[in-house]
């Protein structure tokens, strides 16, 4: 596609249940990052996917945030028994190979926990 | 572990003023450094920087890198309030690597 796509735009869920998020990059584009806003914070970084590399899961912040990605292209990011700290605003870039580019953002998907 | 760290976190100018961001960094890998404008969700490119000295130029913005002293500015000059938003810095340490993000300048710009 033309740009990165999320996923939904916003989501509203219950305390408890599990969500997904869904990141569509740029095609061509073999690096994949998953960052994370919280209201008036800066980008916190959760995961990234180089091609075929296993991927830099440092930042996820517990077990219950886990991502795949498949066939090297989209890339879903799961959250397992929401709990309100986890609302936020989830932002996918991507990035074309290894090359010293910039990195190019979706519009996030904004998540609500009630 | 790296760090990226921005100043001043906000900042309140009237239309036509100059300023200057500053963003400086500790990194073990350094590749670049990239500056982005975030309005409302995704943040969009500004430059990317790689060479100390070099200034990067787009209209009234402007940036520049310093790798002795590991740090950046970015400036605007003659501020529209279309300039309004945050601005985030950050650095590339590597092929195999995150980006590793400012928390950002909210700049606003009043009439």
């Amino acid at each position: 596609g033309a740009g990165v796509s999320q996923s939904p735009s916003n989501k509203v869920t219950e305390k408890g249940k599990d969500v997904e998020l869904r990141c569509d990059p740029i095609s061509g584009h073999t690096a994949l990052y998953w960052y994370r806003q919280s209201l008036g914070q800066g980008l916190e970084f959760l995961i990234y996917f180089q091609g075929n590399s296993a991927p830099d899961k440092s930042g996820l912040p517990s077990d219950r945030f886990s991502a795949e990605r498949t066939g090297g292209s989209v890339s879903t990011l799961t959250i397992q028994r929401t709990q309100q700290e986890d609302s936020a605003v989830y932002l996918c870039a991507s990035k074309k190979g290894w090359a010293n580019t910039e990195a190019f953002f979706g519009q996030g998907t904004r998540l609500t926990v009630v | 572990e790296d760090k990226v760290v921005q100043s001043p976190l906000s900042l309140v100018v009237h239309e036509g003023d100059t300023v200057t961001l500053n963003c400086s960094y500790e990194v073990t890998n350094f590749r670049s450094l990239l500056w982005y404008k975030q309005e409302k969700k995704a943040p969009t490119f500004l430059f990317m920087l790689t060479s100390s000295g070099i200034e990067k130029k787009s209209g009234r913005l402007s940036s520049i890198l310093d790798k002795k002293e590991l740090f950046s500015i970015l400036n605007i000059t003659a501020t529209q309030t279309g300039d309004s938003a945050v601005y985030l810095c950050a650095v590339d340490t590597g092929t195999a690597s995150k980006l590793t993000f400012g928390t950002g300048t909210r700049l606003q710009v009043t009439l």
